[in-house]
């Protein structure tokens, strides 16, 4: 199976300031088709996860253009560039090339 | 608007099967796949398995292959989960969400069923 490894696994962070969150796949997940299969959701405390970023960089509709993500291969990020209250959950990447797997997930908390 | 419904939570003793449905609405069911994942308590996610809900078309995560079986009733717009030999480490809540196979995301999630195995 593919691992996926992100960091750190906790944050927390002042509202208005920034955050990143680095996952690394054991494999690349550049497919044939030329899509890479990287995906960030976020769980929110007490819901189903949501859909925040596709295909590395891909924001989900509805989703504010304060996350963005970046990467390629094995290495890829997830920015938010101004952390508001309603960011606070865990946030997980997750490998669609071949039998999809998490990352361990991310709490982010606010200051 | 999209929907999936889960079926409501379960007590089930080691060794027995439970089964949990997720019933769609909002789009046309056999355009899209519906995986399944779940979540012990306190961890993370884990991917369990896809179907396509247009063949019936499966793939598994290796940790439960043999033990899970995922199926679909087109007639209903309802997907099933069925996992068998419960062990404790089998308690968790399981969810089933939307997959659209020209993107391979998840865009719609169930709302979860917390399954318990204890004896």
């Amino acid at each position: 199976d593919i691992v996926m490894t992100q960091t750190p696994l906790s944050l927390s962070v002042a509202p208005g300031q920034a955050a990143s969150i680095s996952c690394k796949s054991s494999q690349s997940l550049l497919h044939t088709d030329g899509k890479t299969y990287l995906y960030w959701y976020l769980q929110k405390p007490g819901q189903s996860p949501q859909l925040l970023i596709y295909e590395v960089s891909s924001r989900f509709s509805g989703v504010p253009d304060r996350f963005s993500g970046s990467g390629s291969r094995t290495d890829f990020t997830l920015k938010i560039s101004r952390v508001e209250a309603e960011d606070v959950g865990v946030y997980y990447c997750m490998q669609g090339i071949h039998r999809d797997t998490f990352g361990q997930g991310t709490k982010l908390e606010i200051k | 608007q999209v929907q999936l419904v889960q079926s409501g939570a379960e007590v089930k003793k080691p060794g027995a099967s439970v089964k949990v449905s997720c019933k769609a609405s909002g789009y046309t069911f056999t355009s899209y796949g519906i995986n399944w994942v779940r979540q012990a308590p306190g961890q993370g996610l884990e991917w369990m398995g896809w179907i396509s809900a247009y063949n019936g078309n499966t793939n598994y995560a290796q940790k439960v292959q043999g033990r899970v079986t995922l199926t679909t009733d087109t007639s209903t717009s309802t997907a099933y989960m069925e996992l068998r030999s419960l062990r404790s480490d089998d308690t968790a809540v399981y969810f089933c969400a939307r997959y659209t196979s020209t993107t391979a995301f998840l865009d719609s999630w169930g709302q979860g069923t917390l399954v318990t195995v204890s004896s």
